[in-house]
């Protein structure tokens, strides 16, 4: 079992509606969760962390963390051209300082 | 303030070569990590230093690669000799202190190597 699982992409949604992008991890004890934005040929960007069980909003992203089911999710409302992108999710796994990533999911939006 | 600075962008080089990476981290983070992506895979841990000291190295695939930390500035990571799975790119994050399991870590650009 992969310790970060993300929902195979690509993903294509039309310009203004919500992308949806899901993530699962193995360890029980994960307490720090990430989502980074990778345009290609640059860096990995952070676009949000979440620690806690629930929401959390930022502009236009929410994401969704239940540690109970060890699911993080990622949504981007109002999906404008530049989202277009490979959105990774990354875990600290257990007591270490690395980070483990999914394979990342590709989101094309439509104009 | 400066990112992360990697250098080279791109190197290709031939099996047998040796090839030296280097990585800027931000000014004043101690934590310095190096991650790779091999085509079609997960971007994977290396190795962790703080300042100077290696805290980790558990992902370091075998003895041809070698990192170093001099000062507790740069730090660069040699491969020598290069193998045709070496191929990838790879890329360096930093984060401020140690400590903080939380703490986020800002990645640099990335070194896309290319093995002949």
């Amino acid at each position: 079992q992969k310790e970060v699982e993300q929902n195979s992409g690509p993903l294509s949604v039309p310009e203004g509606a919500i992308a949806s992008l899901n993530c699962t991890y193995s360890d029980r004890g994960s307490q720090s969760f990430f989502w980074y934005r990778q345009y290609s040929g640059k860096s990995p960007e952070l676009i949000m962390s979440i620690y806690s069980n629930g929401d959390k909003e930022d502009g236009r992203f929410t994401a969704q963390l239940n540690k109970a089911s060890q699911y993080v999710s990622l949504l981007i409302r109002d999906s404008q051209p530049s989202d277009s992108a490979t959105y990774l999710c990354a875990v600290y796994i257990g007591n270490d300082y690395k980070l483990s990533f999914g394979a990342g999911t590709t989101v094309t939006v439509r104009a | 303030e400066a990112g992360v600075t990697q250098f080279p962008s791109h190197s290709v080089i031939e099996k047998g070569q040796t090839v030296t990476l280097r990585c800027d981290p931000i000014s004043g983070h101690d934590n310095l990590y190096w991650y790779r992506r091999v085509m079609g895979k997960e971007i994977k841990f290396l190795l962790h230093f703080v300042k100077e000291s290696k805290q980790d190295e558990s992902g370091m695939p075998n003895n041809r690669f070698l990192a170093e930390r001099t000062g507790g500035t740069y730090s660069t990571l040699k491969v020598q000799p290069a193998e045709l799975e070496d191929s990838g790119v790879y890329f360096c994050a930093s984060s401020p202190y140690r400590g903080a399991e939380q703490e986020t870590q800002y990645f640099g650009p990335g070194t896309r190597l290319l093995v002949l």
